[in-house]
């Protein structure tokens, strides 16, 4: 079964301080691997995507890692925002259909301190 | 930040009713989806669509209904609305592209609660 898996479930940090949040899936076959951040009553918007074949990609505090042998992803937040709390979701996309099937996990609640 | 907008917001109605939410995307998008999210709990697909006139179930059963007539406009429609329809619904958009690596871009939801 396709799963996407995330952890913690929520996470309560000091701004200033840095975190990780973790994904795991068992999605087969493989496209790519997706993070969103989703303000309180807002859509979800896209950090970063990645394909199998990278391992690393950075947006500005953001860096999410994939690891497609262990099937394991990670986003790392450097020096926390209060803008950071939020809810992180890992989506996997597989190639089974035309239209590129997403798995959704049930996403990381962070919320930073001041 | 994408151009893509749900009308209404937040929608308070009575059971028996029909409601239509509106989704609309100004990017040229030829793919829409609709979403069903509740809280802490993961996204599911509803709808979606590859194009005008062109409409698919997703994933999640659904009691609602969709329509695709213009390329920037995917609404949702429920005939009678029930409590259990009581949830955020998130409408999406993606340009279409060969290798799927595009990511789906989200208006901010509707937020329906029936009585």
């Amino acid at each position: 079964k396709n799963q996407v898996e995330q952890s913690p479930q929520s996470l309560i940090i000091l701004e200033g301080k840095n975190c990780t949040l973790q994904c795991n899936y068992t999605v087969s076959p493989f496209s790519n691997l997706r993070w969103y951040k989703q303000d309180t009553g807002r859509g979800p918007v896209s950090l970063t995507i990645m394909t199998f074949s990278e391992n690393t990609k950075s947006n500005g505090r953001y860096t999410a890692t994939l690891d497609a042998d262990t099937k394991q992803s990670s986003l790392h937040i450097t020096a926390s925002q209060l803008s950071d709390s939020a809810s992180y979701i890992c989506v996997v996309s597989d190639r089974g259909s035309t239209l590129g099937r997403l798995y959704f996990g049930r996403g990381t609640q962070l919320t930073v301190w001041p | 930040e994408a151009d893509i907008y749900q009308i209404p917001r937040y929608l308070v109605i009575g059971t028996g009713k029909k409601i239509t939410l509106e989704c609309s995307q100004t990017m040229g998008h030829d793919k829409m989806y609709w979403y069903q999210q509740d809280p802490g709990m993961e996204l599911h697909l509803i709808h979606y669509s590859y194009g005008v006139n062109s409409t698919e179930k997703g994933d999640l059963s659904s009691e609602s209904t969709v329509s695709r007539i213009r390329t920037e406009h995917f609404p949702l429609t429920l005939e009678s609305a029930r409590p259990s329809h009581t949830s955020q619904y998130l409408c999406a958009s993606s340009p279409s592209e060969t290798d799927g690596n595009q990511p789906q871009h989200f208006g901010d939801g509707t937020r329906l609660s029936i009585l």
